[in-house]
């Protein structure tokens, strides 16, 4: 079946515009995360939705950061006046809960830069 | 989560079996060890995961100590499709994000 997809592929924007980098899910997945990847490092975790649960949010760098997951489904990472530290590959990845331990779906990602 | 502890790097030569070992000392009782791998410019796959019996699946075996405070993720009959990053991983059964270190790079040679 389909796997997690994510749009765009890249973004080029400049320093102090806003970004939205968008999250398709695998269907039927109630668990949805978004991360984010610098140059040759490992993976942050920013933020986490599960369900009708209120997100964890506590990865989240700054508040110019937010995210949505509307209808249990798509979630949208929004940047607000962007700066160059925020250039990244950002990741989303979805899971099925079943009450124990799982694994994680990972997108292709976003590339992130902003000049 | 237990932090865990890999080697930099790692050589392979294809079709020999690669064996790539993490420490994860601080592991406690409720802490799986799952291992993902992330080809360059993709995204991480996952792999395996345990918690204290050994496991194996189609893609690879993961051995877990008895003390449990070390694994070594087995890849039987390594390809150049599997050089990658690999990641090994501790966390709690139901924690939130998935922390990943800087794992081991693999570069399977002909």
């Amino acid at each position: 079946g389909a796997g997690v997809s994510q749009s765009p592929s890249n973004k080029v924007t400049e320093k102090g515009k806003d970004v939205e980098l968008r999250c398709d899910p695998i269907s039927g997945h109630t668990a949805l995360y978004w991360y984010r990847q610098s140059l040759g490092q490992g993976l942050e975790f920013l933020i986490y939705f599960q369900g009708n649960s209120a997100p964890d949010k506590s990865g989240l760098p700054s508040d110019r950061f937010s995210a949505e997951r509307t209808g249990g489904s798509v979630s949208t990472l929004t940047i607000q006046r962007t700066q160059q530290e925020d250039s990244a590959v950002y990741l989303c990845a979805s899971s099925h809960l079943a009450g124990g331990p799982y694994e994680q779906y990972f997108g292709p990602g976003t590339r992130l830069t902003v000049t | 989560d237990a932090k865990t502890t890999q080697p930099t790097s790692m050589d392979c030569a294809e079709g020999r079996a690669a064996n790539l070992p993490c420490n994860h000392s601080t592991i406690s009782g409720n802490e799986y060890v799952y291992w993902y791998r992330q080809i360059h410019s993709q995204g991480p796959q996952y792999i395996i995961h345990g918690l204290k019996n050994n496991e194996t699946n189609e893609m690879a075996s993961l051995i877990i100590t008895e003390d449990r405070k070390s694994s070594t993720l087995i890849l039987p009959h390594a390809t150049l499709r599997d050089t990658a990053v690999y990641y090994c991983i501790v966390r709690k059964e139901n924690n939130n994000d998935m922390r990943f270190g800087a794992g081991t790079r693999l570069t399977v040679k002909p």
